[in-house]
């Protein structure tokens, strides 16, 4: 069955690091890979898209990679704030063939301290 | 603002009492879903619409009831809900009714504790 993992623990990095969040998966071939920001009682907020024939793309102080090859995708966070602490979850989807859907990992908490 | 707005925002009801928690948007989008987030699972989806009056099934759907009969609105019925069903609800929409490719939005979320 289709997999999605990120790293169930939190990740804590000091401020004006970079964070780097991992998202794998199996049994799959997504045709593309979202990222969003969830603030804890609020919902998701879509931050990046990235296609399975585009190895990186950037956001201002955001950067994601896609590998299909090693089934991976790696998002960056460069210079953090504190106010980057959230829960970033990582969605994979398909386009038509009945796949009308993203199918949501369970994200991963990232603290910034100062 | 555009935006998608759900209500109740959060609720208790007793086990087997019929509940509907409304969505809508304001965007013209044509795609709107349904998930359930819960600890440990992350957000599954419940059901979901590619257009008015077409709806289908998401990975988690037993138990629940969508109706898709105005562009803007997609409710999500519990017929008769138990305690199992208590977890947080957040309906999303997105500008496309073939490819999901494109941005979700999603609403607020519904906190829904069934006793």
């Amino acid at each position: 069955s289709q997999k999605i993992e990120q790293n169930s623990e939190a990740l804590n990095i000091q401020e004006g690091k970079t964070a780097t969040l991992t998202c794998n998966y199996t049994n799959y071939s997504p045709a593309y890979l979202q990222w969003y920001r969830q603030d804890p009682g609020r919902g998701p907020v879509f931050l990046l898209l990235i296609r399975e024939n585009e190895k990186e793309k950037r956001k201002e102080r955001l950067k994601v990679t896609f590998d299909t090859t090693l089934k991976q995708s790696l998002f960056h966070i460069t210079a953090s704030q504190p106010a980057d602490s959230a829960t970033y979850l990582c969605a994979l989807g398909n386009d038509g063939g009945g796949g009308n859907k993203l199918t949501f990992g369970t994200g991963t908490q990232l603290k910034v301290e100062l | 603002e555009a935006q998608v707005t759900q209500n109740p925002r959060y609720l208790i009801t007793v086990t087997g009492k019929k509940l509907t928690v409304t969505c809508s948007q304001n965007m013209n989008h044509e795609y709107m879903s349904w998930y359930r987030q819960d600890p440990g699972l992350g957000l599954r989806q419940i059901y979901y619409s590619m257009n008015v009056e077409v709806t289908d099934k998401g990975d988690v759907p037993e138990g629940y009831k969508v109706s898709r009969k105005e562009k803007r609105n997609f409710p999500l019925i519990l017929e008769s809900p138990s305690p199992n069903q208590t977890s947080l609800y957040f309906c999303a929409s997105s500008l496309s009714g073939v490819r999901v490719r494109e941005t979700q939005y999603f609403g607020p979320g519904t906190r829904l504790l069934v006793l």
